[in-house]
């Protein structure tokens, strides 16, 4: 989703289901693709990236999926859990020493 | 430390004044970004340093904004004449190696220009 003032678009997920977060991106040049966290208060965290030349990689309860022909990339977490509950951000990486650019994000809001 | 520390937390600054934002990067660290982000907005990208190749500046908003990073560690956000749209939280973040996708971000200088 995009971002539309201050309302991020929110995920409300239940204890133990799974949840999927979705990004599109525009860049079809990028190499990377990668999933940041971020808690209230503090600065993003590395999740989990991908190549571009992959469709999918597992981490430890995260899956990442890339659609390169609809230019989608989504995050998949497994029995998710109260501490999942912040920000998800999608970011794109160009070629070596590109930048790493943020695309917008989506509030996780886990409920017990 | 260990990682990416930002100083001051928090910088309250009246409308007009200059404020220098610092950031310490992970030692040994190659790659070094500054983002803003507004409040529950996304992640703004403001200029990049990669190495000893000139920085990507494509980011900075206005003449106002320069970083500068000095011996290739620790760097500095300048905002000069600062205007009430300037108030975000700064966030500097470093990578190991020239195009990491990992980077490890500080906490942010919160910025409220009054």
């Amino acid at each position: 989703g995009e971002n539309v003032g201050l309302h991020l678009p929110t995920l409300s997920v239940q204890e133990g289901d799974n949840s999927i977060i979705n990004c599109a991106y525009s860049n079809s040049a990028s190499d990377y693709f990668i999933w940041y966290k971020q808690e209230s208060g503090k600065g993003p965290q590395f999740i989990i990236d991908i190549r571009s030349n992959m469709d999918k990689r597992q981490g430890q309860r995260v899956t990442v999926l890339l659609n390169k022909t609809v230019k989608h990339l989504s995050l998949q977490i497994a029995a998710t859990q109260p501490g999942d509950s912040a920000v998800y951000f999608c970011a794109e990486k160009g070629a070596a020493g590109n930048k790493l650019t943020f695309g917008g994000g989506t509030r996780v809001l886990v409920k017990p | 430390g260990a990682g990416v520390s930002q100083s001051p937390s928090n910088k309250v600054t009246e409308k007009g004044k200059d404020v220098e934002l610092r950031c310490d990067p992970i030692s040994g660290h190659t790659a070094l970004y500054w983002y803003r982000q507004s409040l529950g907005q996304g992640l703004e990208f403001l200029i990049y340093f990669q190495g000893n190749s000139a920085p990507d500046k494509s980011g900075l908003p206005s003449d106002r904004f320069s970083a500068e990073r000095t011996g290739g560690s620790v760097s500095t956000l300048t905002i000069q004449r600062t205007q009430q749209e300037d108030s975000a939280v700064y966030l500097c973040a470093s990578s190991l190696v020239k195009g990491g996708t990992e980077a490890f971000f500080g906490q942010g200088t919160r910025l409220t220009v009054v």
